[in-house]
C-alpha cells in the first residue's frame, strides 16, 4: 500500500527541548517536503530536499532543521530556537512527470503541541 | 513573486445548492495549478491538476476550470460529504519546484 507515513500523530514539546517528527514515503519520489499549517492559515513551507543528502531553506526555516539521508525518509527537528512552535506539520513527496505530473501528496500530519 | 488568493474564505450551503470557489494567481511561467481537499485534522487529499488555460477536470460532484488569471471548482448538488476545505496551490517556472497555496475556503453542506 504505497503513500506517506507520519509520525507520531501527536507530539508535546517541553520548554528548550528539541523534537524529530518522521517522515516516511514508499512512492520512490526524488523530492519531499515540510509545511507549517497555522489555524484558518495556508500552508508555509519549512524545508524541501530534491534529491538525497540535499535539501533547501523554504520561507519559514529558522527554528528547523531536517536531513535527507535515504530516499524514502526525510525527517524535521523543531529546535528549541523555535520560539511558536504549535502548529500542524504536513510532510510531502512529489512526483517528477510521468502520468501525475509534477503533483505533490501528503501526509497525515502531526500535531506539535507546547506544554 | 507568486502570490495565490482564494475567495470566499468561507462558504455555507444547503445540500444540492450549486456553488463555486474562486482561486486567483499571479505567476511568472504556471507549470501547474492544484485543487485539494483537506478534512480538519488530515493532510491534504489531491483533487485535480490543471496545465493551461481552457483546461477542465471533473470528479463527481466537483469541476475545476483554469483561465490565464484563475481557477474554479464548482462543486454541483453538493451533499453533507463534499464539506471540508479546499486549497489551491501553484507551480511556477521561476519558484522551481515549490508550491505556493492560498489561504483556503471551507465549505459547509447542511442538510
Amino acid at each position: 500500500d504505497g503513500g506517506i507515513t507520519q509520525s507520531p500523530k501527536y507530539l508535546f514539546r517541553k520548554e528548550g527541548q528539541n523534537v524529530t517528527l518522521s517522515c516516511e514515503q514508499n512512492l520512490n519520489h526524488d523530492a519531499m517536503y515540510w509545511y507549517r499549517q497555522d489555524p484558518g492559515q495556508g500552508l508555509r513551507l519549512i524545508y524541501y530536499s530534491q534529491i538525497v543528502n540535499d535539501f533547501q531553506k523554504g520561507d519559514i526555516a529558522e527554528g528547523y532543521s531536517v536531513s535527507r539521508e535515504k530516499k524514502e525518509s526525510f525527517p524535521l527537528t523543531v529546535t528549541s530556537a523555535q520560539k511558536n512552535p504549535t502548529a500542524f506539520y504536513l510532510c510531502a513527496s512529489q512526483s517528477r512527470g510521468g502520468s501525475a505530473g509534477e503533483t505533490q501528496y501528503f501526509g497525515p500530519g502531526t500535531r506539535l503541541l507546547v506544554l | 513573486e507568486d502570490q495565490v488568493t482564494q475567495s470566499p474564505e468561507a462558504l455555507r450551503l444547503q445540500e444540492g445548492e450549486s456553488s463555486s470557489l474562486n482561486c486567483s494567481y499571479t505567476v511568472s511561467g504556471l507549470r501547474g495549478l492544484f485543487w485539494y481537499r483537506q478534512d480538519p485534522g488530515k493532510g491534504p487529499e489531491f483533487l485535480f491538476t490543471l496545465y493551461s488555460a481552457g483546461e477542465e477536470k471533473e470528479k463527481e460532484r466537483l469541476k475545476a476550470t483554469l483561465t490565464k488569471k484563475e481557477s474554479f471548482l464548482h462543486i454541483t448538488a453538493p451533499k453533507p460529504e463534499d464539506s471540508a476545505t479546499y486549497l489551491c496551490a501553484v507551480l511556477s517556472g521561476a519558484a522551481g519546484n515549490k508550491l505556493t497555496f492560498g489561504g483556503g475556503t471551507r465549505v459547509l453542506v447542511k442538510p
